[in-house]
């Protein structure tokens, strides 16, 4: 399996509250990617970083910002949590560009908004 | 906008039985496309990666094909086990993003 971890696994925060997420990897892959997952949608991306200190928007962005400082770490943050961010949170990781490479995921993180 | 539709959303099949998974895409300058499972609760395993420039991979008892013109992907499952009940998802990759479907939930019954 890829060396990837997520933290904490599960989260119970209220509205309003600022929550941090951390996506750690020991693979030393250029991509990280923050995707969250809720019934009937799949997977949908949030944000994404192709190195340090450089990131990008996924699909379904507002209300969360990322950081990179390291290569291993990437972390995602709601800034003031609201109900409609209650789901399922995974960071992927993946070494580089072109047609052979895949993506690796990382077990999850159920987070619950109340 | 890259879109992934998978059909059907749920299938339930008796043990044994050969069964055939759809994914399509809409836009075909894609550089891969990959099948993952997941099992509830869990995060999501990679079953098989066709490249852009190939037709087909196959790992055990999957197959899955490519038809990249007509924006298709099918993953084959044959005789089916109870184990391989789960979730199968497709993932199609541009240049440095992967766009999924939102699965198919097999149900093989024994």
């Amino acid at each position: 399996d890829a060396g990837i971890t997520q933290s904490p696994r599960h989260k119970v925060t209220e509205t309003g509250t600022p929550v941090t997420l951390r996506c750690h990897q020991t693979e030393n892959h250029r991509y990280m990617y923050w995707y969250r997952q809720d019934p009937g949608h799949g997977l949908r991306l949030i944000h994404y970083s192709y190195g340090v200190k450089d990131t990008d928007k996924g699909e379904v962005s507002d209300g969360y910002s990322v950081s990179r400082s390291k290569t291993e770490d990437f972390l995602l943050t709601l800034e003031s949590a609201t109900s409609s961010q209650t789901s399922v949170y995974f960071c992927a990781i993946s070494p580089r560009t072109g047609e052979d490479t895949e993506a690796f995921f990382g077990q999850g993180t159920r987070l619950t908004v109340v | 906008k890259q879109e992934v539709t998978q059909i059907p959303a749920a299938l339930s099949v008796p043990e044994g039985e050969n069964l055939v998974l759809n994914c399509s895409f809409t836009d075909s300058a894609i550089y891969n496309l990959q099948w993952f499972r997941q099992d509830p609760g869990k995060g999501l395993t990679s079953l098989l990666l066709i490249q852009s420039s190939q037709r087909e991979q196959t790992s055990g008892r999957l197959n899955a094909s490519l038809d990249k013109s007509s924006g298709r992907s099918t993953l084959y499952i044959a005789a089916s086990q109870p184990g391989d009940s789960a979730t199968y998802l497709c993932a199609v990759k541009d240049f440095n993003k992967f766009y999924f479907g939102s699965g198919t939930k097999l149900n093989v019954k024994p």
